[in-house]
């Protein structure tokens, strides 16, 4: 298996620019989480989806922020419009299962390095 | 609000040494603690995972502890190696929603 992956890997854009990212979990994992690293701040989770379902996007920062799951294999986060305090690293993670009980590992990709100039 | 500490931020061991990584979060009604490695540039990789019913778990050289009731839990890394150098995170699975939180992480040198 190929593992989560994630394109861009770096992005350089302006402020103002729209910025889509993208997601393709491991097959057959039915959740999908996303997650902003800064140095600040650390590793928060922004949203997570269930079956395509989104479920807790409790920590997307504002209404620029916004994510789709059109199918098991897809995902994407877009910000419009980008701004400066934007750049991170953000990272997709997929797992079998996302529940209160569960034990599934997630699995992380190797991030794409957002620069808003 | 769940928070996760890690303390020191960073450390620097020569090689060989066994030595312990600490993690404390606030509160203690969690589901699983786990314990991820995050390479310079690169995405993390869970190490190893602690339902809230356990006290251990172990996987080679590496065994973390859970101690709930204290908010508390280790890593132990025995005989460290330069390999081992890297950001290892502690993370707490909580409510039923289903949240990793993590902690900034110990940014581990190990030196030749």
């Amino acid at each position: 298996d190929a593992g989560v992956i994630q394109s861009p890997r770096h992005e350089v854009t302006e402020m103002g620019q729209e910025v889509t990212l993208r997601c393709k979990p491991i097959s057959g994992h039915n959740s999908l989480f996303w997650y902003r690293q800064t140095m600040m701040r650390g590793l928060e989770l922004l949203i997570y989806f269930n079956n395509n379902v989104p479920i807790d996007d409790s920590g997307m920062p504002e209404d620029r922020f916004s994510a789709k799951m059109p199918n098991a294999s897809f995902s994407t986060l877009k910000i419009q419009p980008s701004e400066p305090r934007d750049s991170a690293v953000y990272f997709c993670a997929s797992s079998f299962r996302a529940s209160g009980t569960s034990t599934d590992t997630q699995y992380f990709g190797p991030g794409t390095r957002l620069t808003v100039l | 609000k769940q928070e996760v500490t890690q303390i020191p931020a960073a450390l620097s061991v020569p090689e060989g040494e066994n030595l312990v990584l600490n993690c404390s979060f606030t509160d203690s009604a969690i589901y699983n603690l786990q314990w991820f490695r995050q390479d310079p540039g690169k995405g993390l990789t869970s190490l190893l995972l602690i339902q809230s019913s356990q006290r251990e778990q172990t996987s080679g050289r590496l065994n973390a502890s859970l101690d709930k009731s204290s908010g508390r839990s280790t890593l132990y890394i025995a005989a460290s190696q330069p390999g081992d150098s890297a950001t290892y995170l502690c993370a707490v699975w909580v409510g039923a929603n289903s949240k990793l939180t993590f902690g900034k992480g110990i940014t581990l040198s190990v030196r030749p």
